[in-house]
């Protein structure tokens, strides 16, 4: 079937303004995930939702981040206000949810440029 | 929260031998171990998992070890081949059952270079 799907693939903006990143997971799965990844770096835990449970926010950088999952499907991550520190490629990840963690398939990510 | 460590950050090795990538984590509640592969320009892919009740994992010529008591798990390569080129990262999760939910924290990441 279809894997996670990310829109769009890149994206150039000029500092301080909004943008929203797309991720649509693989229909099923119930656990969602947002990570970001810095040239030549490890990935880093944005957000992750679950279900119908709230999310985990702990690893958003700042309040200019959030994102939001409606009907426990799509996921847009917004980001106010761009800084060039927010050049990077998002990354989104999708799993079933269950007593055991489960494999986390990633999306193809979106390149966000800063200028 | 959980902190992982990944050595070496560059690996090169000649066609056939073994590679051999390392990760330490702080948090003892971590008890599920991935390691993604990440080609140039490509999204990250599950190569081999390993839980906290095993020790050693096995999948034709990748294994990967678990050290609880030490907080160290390993991934090994055989009989390396110009494919196998690209960006390992190591990963550890509290899983479901504990409560802190499924988020991977990553290690830094291995350049393996493979050559002929």
């Amino acid at each position: 079937g279809a894997g996670v799907s990310q829109s769009p693939s890149n994206k150039v903006t000029e500092k301080g303004k909004d943008v929203e990143l797309r991720c649509d997971p693989i229909s099923g799965h119930t656990a969602l995930y947002w990570y970001r990844q810095s040239l030549g770096q490890g990935l880093e835990f944005l957000i992750y939702f679950q279900g119908n449970s709230a999310p985990d926010k702990s690893g958003l950088p700042s309040d200019r981040f959030s994102a939001e999952r409606t009907g426990g499907s799509v996921s847009t991550l917004t980001i106010q206000r761009t800084q060039q520190e927010d050049s990077a490629v998002y990354l989104c990840a999708s799993s079933f949810t269950g007593t055991r963690a489960n494999e986390q398939f990633f999306g193809p990510g979106t390149r966000l440029t800063v200028l | 929260g959980e902190n992982v460590e990944q050595h070496p950050s560059t690996l090169s090795v000649q066609e056939g031998d073994s590679a051999v990538i390392k990760c330490t984590y702080s948090d003892s509640a971590s008890n599920y171990f991935p390691w993604y592969k990440q080609e140039l320009g490509k999204r990250p892919q599950l190569i081999i998992d390993i839980r906290s009740n095993v020790g050693e994992k096995k999948d034709q010529r990748i294994a990967v070890t678990l050290n609880k008591t030490a907080k160290h798990f390993s991934l090994h390569i055989t009989e390396t081949q110009p494919e196998d080129s690209a960006v390992y990262f190591c990963a550890a999760s509290p899983g479901e059952l504990t409560g802190g939910g499924n988020k991977l924290t990553f290690g830094t990441g291995t350049q393996l270079k493979v050559e002929l």
